[in-house]
């Protein structure tokens, strides 16, 4: 079992260019995260599905869109990027409604 | 909203006992969960407690009062691998949200 991929692992970007980040599990997880984590500031949820099929906003979703048209696959989008989104991505699944995750290696995102 | 409290920065020598405390305030709580990170790399889950009390999973233990919205992970005979980052994470739904960790640096 791979667990929880992501791809990349590093990416730069100018600002305004778009790109999708990629996550992938082979646990057959219902629910599926993407956060990301700044310096200082643990990890904060950017957007999460509870199965294929459904989205749902978490605390820092602006500049952000995902889909889960299959359920071992999470994308998350950047439309136009920004300086502000140079971050840390971290992509996770879980079980069991969510106290359990497992998490991915992260992608490693710098916005020019 | 949910907020976390807990503190930035423990050091300890090997073999100490480490006490990290979170507290936090919340809607809708169903648990409080705790995860170990490495240098940045992928987090990984240590414990979680839906109920008062105390959970041992080896040399670590994770107690809760949902009374005082108040919880702990205690890491006892310290050893130089447990010098990482940890997060305390409440449960709310199906969602978490993390506190902004607490750097734990094991001295020889």
């Amino acid at each position: 079992n791979a667990g929880v991929t992501q791809t990349p692992k590093f990416r730069v970007l100018k600002t305004g260019q778009s790109m999708t980040l990629l996550c992938a599990q082979d646990m057959n997880h219902e629910y599926m995260y993407w956060y990301r984590q700044d310096p200082g500031m643990g990890l904060r949820l950017i957007h999460y599905s509870v199965g294929e099929g459904t989205t749902a906003k978490g605390e820092v979703p602006d500049g952000y869109n995902v889909s889960r048209l299959k359920k071992q696959n999470f994308l998350l989008g950047l439309e136009s990027a920004a300086p502000s989104q140079t971050s840390v991505y971290f992509c996770a699944s879980s079980p069991d409604r969510g106290y359990e995750q497992f998490f991915g290696p992260g992608t490693r995102l710098t916005v020019l | 909203g949910q907020s976390l409290e807990q503190p930035s920065e423990v050091t300890a020598v090997e073999g100490a006992i480490v006490q990290i405390n979170c507290t936090y305030q919340t809607s809708g709580f169903y648990g409080l969960s705790w995860y170990q990170q490495h240098d940045g790399g992928a987090p990984t889950f240590l414990s979680y407690n839906a109920l008062d009390g105390l959970e041992e999973t080896g040399r670590f233990s994770s107690f809760l009062s949902r009374s005082d919205s108040y919880g702990y992970l205690l890491l006892q005979e310290l050893q130089m691998k447990d010098s990482a980052s940890y997060f305390c994470a409440v449960r709310h739904d199906y969602k978490l949200s993390f506190g902004a960790g607490t750097t734990v640096t094991v001295r020889a």
